[in-house]
């Protein structure tokens, strides 16, 4: 079955310093979504992705699709205490079956 | 988001309890989902509704039932908790703009955190 594995599991980020989160799949996406779920809080949407190595900007966020549509990057510029919090994939397949990535979880150093 | 509550917030009870989440929105979306959380494993779909005559199982609907009462109003039934359910759930809805997809953006509750001793 289809599979999102997402690494790092963990990131400890020094504040101002930036780092990137990777989402793979084993199979071809039709899309890929990207959650964030701050402490104690619930996931909120971030952002789609559909086409073939599409890129999108939220602020110091830059979220990538791969060109096989089978991989996800989420970067994160001049990271802030805000950022704090795990970030989630998820891809959906073509045979429409919704998959999560375990998450990688931010902690930032001031 | 407050147009997804979850009832209750937090649960306690024993092994071999009969257990019933409730998920309820005001966003008038017709498909509805319930996840659990599980530290490492990310967000797991138990069971997902596209509207109120469809119910299918996810990933891992063993051990779960759900209902779906109305339109806004979906329940998630532990039929004899056991202890590896204990977990953090999630309802969430998505609207239908995309019906070419089974799974639009994701609308999460606030969750309920379950223990089963």
């Amino acid at each position: 079955g289809q599979q999102v594995m997402q690494i790092p599991q963990y990131q400890h980020v020094q504040e101002g310093e930036d780092f990137t989160t990777y989402c793979n799949s084993s199979t071809t996406l039709s899309n890929i979504q990207w959650y964030k779920q701050r402490p104690g809080g619930h996931p909120v949407f971030l952002i789609q992705l559909v086409k073939s190595g599409e890129v999108k900007k939220q602020k110091r966020l830059t979220f990538q699709f791969g060109e096989a549509k089978k991989n996800s990057s989420l970067h994160i510029t001049a990271t802030q205490t805000t950022d704090v919090g795990t970030y989630f994939c998820a891809g959906e397949s073509n045979d429409y079956k919704l998959s999560f990535g375990a998450g990688t979880t931010v902690t930032v150093r001031a | 988001d407050a147009d997804v509550t979850q009832t209750p917030r937090n649960r306690i009870t024993k092994t071999g309890k009969r257990i019933m989440l409730e998920c309820s929105q005001t966003k008038g979306h017709d498909r509805m989902y319930w996840y659990r959380q599980d530290p490492g494993l990310g967000l797991r779909l138990i069971y997902y509704s596209f509207d109120v005559k469809d119910i299918n199982k996810g990933e891992i609907s063993d051990g779960y039932s759900v209902s779906r009462q109305a339109q806004a109003k979906f329940s998630l039934s532990l039929e004899s908790a056991i202890p590896n359910q204990t977990a953090l759930y999630f309802c969430a809805t998505s609207d239908s703009l995309n019906p070419g997809w089974r799974a639009d953006t994701q609308y999460f509750g606030p969750g309920t955190r379950l223990t089963v001793l």
